[in-house]
């Protein structure tokens, strides 16, 4: 069964820094890998997904990679603002209706 | 944009009482999902819908029917309320690009 795991579980960075969050997957015969933000108390937001064809994904200050033969995914985050904070989680999809969640990363983002 | 509503933001139900969790998406999508979501737990499907009038049990179905009589609308049933049903529901659409799409979450506290 697929497992996905982000570390670290949370991280605290100071406003404009970069950051890398990380998601690793067991099994690397996956459709594709989506990341989200989750605000509290609110739903998922998608952010970026990648294709298991993709390489990478950019969206804003938002770029996600993507390598199935190491099982990982990274979400690089690009001068950081106290408005990205929230738990960020990825999810690996292994059939239309398969889809394996990370425990998520919590970030704060210091003003 | 994919529009995924979530009726109730906030309920607050008695033990034994019968629980109606509505949701409605805007992009003709076959695939519809319930989940859960606890704290240490991450999310856990409840039930999935791959089209009208047809359901399959997803990880923790116990306590729990669903209903999908159109397309757009999959409902979740508590027949019996129960304190242990107490958390954040949260229902999604996929895309046909193989995108998950999420509501703004149900969060039920059965008393």
């Amino acid at each position: 069964k697929q497992e996905v795991t982000q570390i670290p579980a949370a991280l605290s960075v100071p406003e404009g820094e970069n950051l890398v969050l990380n998601c690793s997957f067991t099994d690397s015969a996956i459709y594709n890998l989506q990341w989200f933000r989750q605000d509290p108390g609110k739903g998922l937001t998608s952010l970026l997904l990648i294709q298991s064809s993709q390489r990478e994904q950019t969206s804003g200050r938002l770029n996600a990679s993507l390598d199935k033969s190491s099982g990982r995914s990274t979400l690089y985050i690009a001068a950081s603002q106290p408005g990205d904070s929230a738990t960020y989680l990825c999810a690996a999809r292994t059939g239309a209706n398969n889809l394996f969640f990370g425990t998520g990363t919590r970030l704060t983002v210091i003003p | 944009d994919v529009k995924v509503t979530q009726s109730s933001r906030y309920l607050v139900k008695r033990t034994g009482e019968k629980v109606f969790l509505e949701c409605v998406q805007d992009m003709d999508h076959e695939n519809m999902f319930w989940y859960r979501q606890d704290p240490g737990l991450g999310l856990r499907l409840i039930y999935f819908s791959y089209d009208v009038k047809m359901k399959e049990k997803g990880d923790i179905p116990e306590g729990y029917s669903v209903s999908r009589e159109k397309k757009e609308r999959f409902s979740l049933i508590l027949e019996s309320a129960s304190t242990n049903q107490t958390s954040m529901y949260l229902c999604a659409s996929l895309g046909v690009t193989g995108e998950l799409f999420f509501g703004e979450g149900s969060r039920l506290t059965v008393l």
